[in-house]
């Protein structure tokens, strides 16, 4: 079985501050691990996914994260916040090989002036 | 363009009605699935086919039939709507790299 945590459910940063989502994992299995990005009355956006290989996986609009399976952790950053980055991310873990995604509460980001 | 085409966007449907929430994707995606978003509550996954024919229920399915008879078409039928069902709806289809999503459908149940 699969569970996602992702801590804050709300955070605040100021433009051109560092962005850090906290998402932590379990799964049974070796997990695949997603996060999505979610605009305002819009669907989900794949921002960046980890399957296999590299741990440091790097996204669109200059988003990362790294896979700490130590830690089972997938924390997602960028090293400057921007204001168009508010919206509401979410954290997604599916086990490889299965298709069933469960996803995290999520987390708004709220970018101040 | 290539993507997930949800109907209708907007919903409102008496304590009762029966209505069904048409998906359809157009990228040979063998894997679908339908969430409903509430919030504080993230995605929850409601039922998902794994390909034309077949189906199996996620998280919360109940008050929710879903049948998948094409590769391209997913819909999601409401039996006798409820109040608690008001939400939020998205269609996903892809799979264990990544989901394309839905614009969702706003569902309100009165």
């Amino acid at each position: 079985a699969q569970s996602v945590t992702q801590l804050g459910s709300h955070v605040s940063v100021s433009e051109g501050a560092l962005v850090l989502l906290r998402c932590n994992y379990s799964s049974s299995v070796p997990p695949y691990l997603f996060w999505y990005v979610q605009y305002p009355n819009q669907g989900l956006q794949l921002l960046l996914k980890y399957t296999t290989g590299a741990t440091l996986v790097k996204g669109i609009n200059g988003f990362e994260a790294e896979f700490k399976k130590s830690e089972t952790s997938f924390h997602l950053t960028k090293p400057s916040a921007h204001m168009s980055d508010a919206a509401e991310y979410f954290c997604a873990v599916s086990g490889a090989g299965t298709y069933k995604y469960i996803f995290g509460t999520g987390t708004r980001l709220k970018v101040l002036a | 363009n290539a993507g997930v085409t949800q109907t209708p966007k907007f919903q409102v449907l008496k304590t009762g009605q029966s209505m069904t929430l048409q998906c359809a994707q157009d990228m040979n995606h063998e894997y679908m699935s339908w969430y409903r978003q509430d919030p504080g509550m993230g995605l929850r996954l409601i039922h998902y086919s794994v390909g034309a024919g077949i189906t199996d229920q996620g998280e919360v399915p109940n008050g929710y039939n879903v049948s998948r008879s094409t590769t391209e078409d997913f819909p999601l039928r409401l039996l006798s709507a409820a109040p608690s069902q008001t939400s939020v709806y998205f269609c996903a289809s892809g799979g264990g790299h990544g989901y394309t999503f839905g614009s969702g459908t706003r569902l309100t149940v009165v």
